[in-house]
């Protein structure tokens, strides 16, 4: 079955950094793309980043380009989101989630549970 | 930027049919993908690629894509399906995913 684990959640002030890293297992992690999505505390789904398989191509949403970064360890099926000079609009429930099928940008899934970062001005 | 505009709620009674619209710039050109999320539970694909249903869904929940507007269709509904549907879809021109603005869906 499926699991996809996130952590690194918490509280940090402006301007500062922070990890977050998605455990996963139940799948052949390193033939899937992998991508990071956000939820601001009552808004809607926000898609953040994304992530090839060989983990050579990456791709940002305008709203944390230059400030975020994706990165993957096929070796220890692990996504890591690092999130640097952040914001008080950065404060977002973060999901990790896959791409449903190999090869393929189209739908995602399953999900994690998520992991709030709260970003205090 | 792409962007999907959906109504921010629909009310519907028990054993009616619910219709939930995706709006964007020709979108029928593209292939749409629906999400059901519950109050603090992560999001759940619903359908997927406009139509198709992924293992374990319902065949209550259906979807169509035309034009400029996508919808999904929730038949029967139950008071489980009282959720926050999203559609989403991937932008060739920007290689983005971009998810709709989410609807509410009440059972009355």
């Amino acid at each position: 079955q499926v699991h996809l684990g996130e952590s690194g959640g918490g509280v940090v002030q402006a301007g500062k950094s922070l990890r977050l890293s998605c455990a996963a297992s139940g799948f052949n992690f390193n033939i899937f793309a992998m991508h990071w999505v956000r939820q601001a505390p009552g808004k809607g789904l926000e898609w953040v980043a994304f992530i090839s398989s060989d983990g050579r191509i990456e791709n940002y949403a305008d709203s944390v380009k230059g400030r975020f970064t994706i990165s993957r360890d096929n070796s220890e099926n692990t996504l890591y989101l690092q999130m640097n000079s952040l914001r008080p609009e950065d404060t977002a429930v973060y999901f990790c989630t896959k791409d449903q099928r190999v090869g393929v940008a189209g739908s995602l899934g399953p999900w994690g549970r998520g992991t709030l970062v709260t970003v205090s001005s | 930027s792409y962007v999907l505009t959906q109504p921010p709620s629909v009310s519907v009674a028990p054993g009616k049919t619910a219709s939930i619209t995706c709006e964007g710039n020709n979108i029928g050109g593209k292939s749409v993908h629906w999400y059901q999320q519950k109050p603090g539970q992560a999001p759940l694909l619903v359908i997927h690629y406009d139509t198709d249903r992924p293992s374990g869904i319902p065949e209550r929940f259906s979807g169509s894509n035309s034009g400029d507007t996508a919808t999904l269709t929730i038949s029967t509904v139950e008071a489980g399906d009282e959720a926050d549907y999203y559609c989403q879809v991937w932008d060739s021109s920007s290689d983005h995913y971009v998810f709709g603005t989410g609807t509410k869906v009440t059972v009355l």
